[in-house]
């Protein structure tokens, strides 16, 4: 079974509103987790790397105010897209490794669209 | 800048042929290499992890090999099937337990035809 879990899968929003992901590892504590972003045609890519009790540190070009993210416990990571624009409009997908097994597993993704 | 390039971006193959999808990286200092499986609309599944020190991994009838110095590393899918269609992608970790996260190819299209 899934040892991350991302929720919801899809989501339609409004211009202007804004839409929470929330990434949970389930099976094992995750001081950090990522958020990736892929449009498209293109690469999955790095957005932002989510500290559990400290800030966020985001990728070069990405926007910290539009795309927040809190870590609220080890196993809870949450992106919130804010003020959502149609082209933000993307798969976005999280990560967390599991550093007693050297592995990192990924989340089912969610398909955001913004109309 | 890291980067992964793969080749090819899409290929077509009728089924039972046996095959090779491509992935180079610029940065061959890398901690570990995995191949991914992507279906459409969803998420990922990791098909095979090379650690830096491995030169090949297998799983049925996926091998992946690893030639750290030239940067390069093969997927190799014997005896296609209609179910192996999907986006592969190739992503490169740089430092233990993908701590500074993954870089990914932008993936191989594969559609296998009955």
């Amino acid at each position: 079974g899934a040892v991350v879990s991302q929720h919801p899968s899809r989501v339609i929003c409004k211009s202007g509103t804004s839409v929470k992901i929330e990434c949970r590892s389930l099976d094992f504590q995750a001081t950090t987790m990522f958020w990736y972003r892929q449009f498209p045609k293109k690469s999955l890519m790095l957005m932002a790397t989510s500290n559990e009790g400290s800030k966020a540190t985001y990728e070069q070009g990405v926007e910290k105010d539009k795309f927040l993210i809190n870590h609220a416990s080890l196993t809870l990571s949450t992106l919130t897209v804010t003020s959502a624009h149609p082209e933000d409009s993307s798969f976005y997908i999280c990560s967390a490794p599991d550093r007693s097994e050297n592995t990192i597993y990924f989340g089912e993704g969610s398909w955001l669209t913004v109309v | 800048k890291q980067e992964v390039t793969q080749i090819p971006a899409a290929l077509s193959v009728p089924e039972g042929e046996n095959l090779v999808l491509n992935c180079s990286f610029t940065d061959s200092a890398i901690y570990n290499l995995q191949w991914f499986r992507q279906d459409p609309g969803k998420g990922l599944t990791s098909l095979l992890l090379i650690q830096s020190s491995q030169r090949e991994q297998t799983s049925g009838r996926l091998n992946a090999s690893l030639d750290k110095s030239s940067g390069r590393s093969t997927l190799y899918i014997a005896a296609s099937q209609p179910g192996d269609s999907a986006t592969y992608l190739c992503a490169v970790a740089y430092s233990g337990g993908g701590a500074d996260g993954l870089t990914f190819g932008k993936g191989t299209h594969l559609i296998i035809q009955p």
